[in-house]
């Protein structure tokens, strides 16, 4: 069965400081992988998705994301932080040929940013 | 942009009393999602649709129904309340039909059952 584990319930960082948020999933053929952000009172909304091809991908807001195969890794990753990224972050795993198999989140991180 | 509306932001209902979660889509997505949401379990499947009067069973489909009657619309309805089922609810929807594209979610409806 898929699985996405996130290590990190809540993550503190200072503002201007890099980020890295960590995922791992399970998933026995070729994964489409995910990363949403949820903000305080809000739906989920998308960060960045990996089909295929480069394994680093750009998203939105300046976000980064890297597909690592041989470690089942796709960890985020910002250069330096910013007061309006405190958010929750989820990292998801799905299907990626065949028709529709369904998504798996992580339990998500918490990301705290301070002054 | 695609826009996912969920009728209410909060809701507070009693036990045993039959609750309808609503959800509308403006974008002619084939995909509708129900999930619910809860501290430390992530987001949880309970019903999926990719057509209309199509309905999935997801991770958690028990004591929960849906109904699509119309592409956009996707309800989720409880039969009979409990408590456990206090939670926060997120309806999401993508495109095209049977794929992984990203889904597009809702803001939440936060319902309390007491």
């Amino acid at each position: 069965a898929q699985s996405v584990t996130q290590p990190d319930i809540h993550i503190t960082v200072s503002e201007g400081a890099s980020l890295e948020l960590r995922c791992n999933y399970s998933y026995g053929a070729t994964p489409y992988l995910f990363w949403y952000v949820q903000s305080p009172g809000q739906g989920l909304q998308l960060l960045l998705k990996y089909f295929s091809g480069d394994t680093l991908v750009q998203g939105i807001k300046g976000f980064e994301a890297e597909f690592k195969r041989s470690q089942s890794s796709f960890n985020l990753r910002k250069p330096s932080v910013h007061w309006s990224d405190a958010a929750e972050y989820f990292c998801a795993v799905g299907g990626g040929s065949g028709g529709y198999q369904k998504v798996t989140f992580g339990t998500g991180t918490k990301l705290q940013v301070i002054p | 942009d695609v826009k996912v509306t969920q009728s209410s932001r909060y809701l507070v209902k009693r036990t045993g009393e039959k609750v309808f979660l609503e959800c509308v889509q403006d974008m002619d997505h084939e995909n509708m999602f129900w999930y619910r949401q809860d501290p430390g379990l992530g987001l949880r499947l309970i019903y999926f649709s990719y057509d209309v009067k199509m309905k999935e069973k997801g991770d958690i489909p028990e004591g929960y129904s849906v109904s699509r009657e119309k592409k956009e619309r996707f309800s989720l309805i409880l039969e009979s309340a409990s408590t456990n089922q206090t939670s926060m609810y997120l309806c999401a929807s993508s495109s095209p039909r049977g794929t992984n594209q990203p889904q597009h979610f809702g803001d939440g409806t936060r319902l309390s059952i007491l």
